[in-house]
């Protein structure tokens, strides 16, 4: 695609509910990135895969986080019990390690998540 | 802890003149440092990438500098415009396995005409 899709673009959610967030990378991007964004914050690195590697989990602020990616393309980030600390824009990102600049992160345009 | 600090408050210059940002941090080793520019609403958008072993790297109005001694970068915009208003992110890319990213908080720029 001409760029890294995420939908929806905005979710209300009343408290306590599930919620999936989903990002389409650029294709044959090997690399994909979740990341948080409060108000007013930098960017807060969640999770991230790199091909058939096992992801790096490691940014996931608790075990109410998941995220999936399946055939090596589209991701789905699951929040679930949804709590009002949950609410920011979650920017997805995407990036090929394997030709040209291989350091350069294409992001989505987010998805604004409100927990009410 | 590791820690990337960039100017908490908003950069308020005049039109024409050169913008400087500040991006310092600590207990990190990085191979390389990033530039991002994020406007409201949209994801962050590459700017610019320096390497440990370069000291200056430039592309048209932008100029990044890189000074692992002192462990800042300084990233400029010259004969700046109110089109260069946005948020300016610094990026290391830590390599501790994975590629993973560590993100400043950024900084506010506002380019008054």
């Amino acid at each position: 695609g001409a760029g890294v899709s995420q939908s929806p673009s905005n979710k209300v959610t009343e408290k306590g509910k599930d919620v999936e967030l989903r990002c389409d990378p650029i294709s044959g991007h090997t690399a994909l990135y979740w990341y948080r964004q409060s108000l007013g914050q930098g960017l807060e690195f969640l999770i991230y895969f790199q091909g058939n590697s096992a992801p790096d989990k490691s940014g996931l602020p608790s075990d109410r986080f998941s995220a999936e990616r399946t055939g090596g393309s589209v991701s789905t980030l699951t929040i679930q019990r949804t709590q009002q600390e949950d609410s920011a824009v979650y920017l997805c990102a995407s990036r090929d390690l394997l030709a040209g600049v291989p350091y350069e992160q294409y992001f989505g345009p987010g998805t604004r998540l409100t927990v009410t | 802890s590791q820690k990337i600090e960039q100017n908490s408050e908003a950069l308020n210059i005049q039109e024409g003149k050169t913008a400087t940002l500040t991006c310092n941090y600590t207990n990190y080793s990085p191979a390389y440092l990033q530039w991002y520019r994020q406007d409201p609403g949209r994801g962050p958008v590459f700017l610019l990438l320096i390497r440990e072993n370069e000291k200056e790297k430039r592309k048209e109005r932008l100029k990044v500098t890189f000074d692992t001694t002192l462990k800042q970068s300084l990233f400029h915009i010259t004969a700046s415009q109110p089109a260069d208003s946005a948020t300016y992110l610094c990026a290391l890319d830590v390599y501790s396995g994975t590629y993973k990213y560590i993100f400043g908080t950024g900084t506010r720029l506002k380019v008054l005409a």
